[in-house]
């Protein structure tokens, strides 16, 4: 069965830091998606960052990056300068199946970040 | 782009009651997804639509849910004689084709 895990429930950082969510999966697919989404409280949820599997390169856009290790089946996301507003639960994602269908979410990480 | 739009946003209901709820997806996106989302949890997947064919639905879609897109447009999700577990946040998302999915506000729903 295909699966995400994310083994963090709860995170704490401070403005200007860096912190690491961490997420692993299982699929027996070879070719997919991977993704993080962003839910801050009473908020919907938007998409972060993802990285195509068969991308070696890893995925960034502004502060967020990700440390993408297929054979360890790792996906972990790199938050740089955190800021008050990155305070959110975020969910580690893959399809189900071929790209378009349904996603398979963790559990989440709820991150808070103080000033 | 005026984004997903679920209505409503809060429904409270007696256990046996019937609700439905509605999603209407960005205009042009072709796929339709319902979730559901426990308190602390991420979102289950329960039902897509491919334009108003549905493609697959998850075995938490028991016989007391039913989803439709009748017109490949928006999708309507209801729920026949509630029960208190089906007390969660409903999420409504779309995409083109493979691509993203965004997701809307979502229809928190309390059975009492």
């Amino acid at each position: 069965a295909q699966t995400v895990t994310q083994s963090q429930p709860e995170m704490s950082v401070q403005e200007a830091e860096t912190v690491t969510l961490s997420c692993t999966y299982d699929t027996s697919e070879s070719n997919y998606y991977l993704f993080w989404y962003k839910q801050p409280p009473s908020r919907q949820m938007i998409l972060v960052i993802r990285q195509e599997a068969y991308k070696q390169q890893n995925a960034t856009e502004n502060r967020f990056s990700v440390n993408f290790q297929k054979a360890a089946k790792s996906f972990s996301l790199k938050i740089s300068d955190s800021q008050l507003g990155d305070t959110a639960m975020y969910f580690c994602a893959f399809p189900s199946g071929q790209a378009g269908t349904a996603l398979i979410f963790g559990k989440g990480t709820t991150l808070s970040v103080s000033s | 782009d005026t984004g997903v739009s679920q209505n409503p946003r809060h429904k409270i209901t007696k256990r046996g009651q019937n609700v439905t709820f509605r999603c209407d997806p960005i205009s042009e996106h072709n796929r339709l997804y319902w979730y559901r989302q426990t308190l602390g949890q991420g979102p289950e997947f329960l039902t897509y639509f491919q334009n108003e064919a549905q493609l697959e639905k998850s075995r938490l879609l028991s016989d007391r849910f039913s989803a439709e897109r009748p017109k490949g447009s928006f999708s309507t999700l209801e729920i026949q004689r509630t029960e208190q577990g089906d007390s969660a946040m409903y999420l409504c998302a779309s995409s083109l084709y493979g691509n993203e999915q965004f997701f809307g506000p979502g229809t928190r729903l309390t059975v009492l």
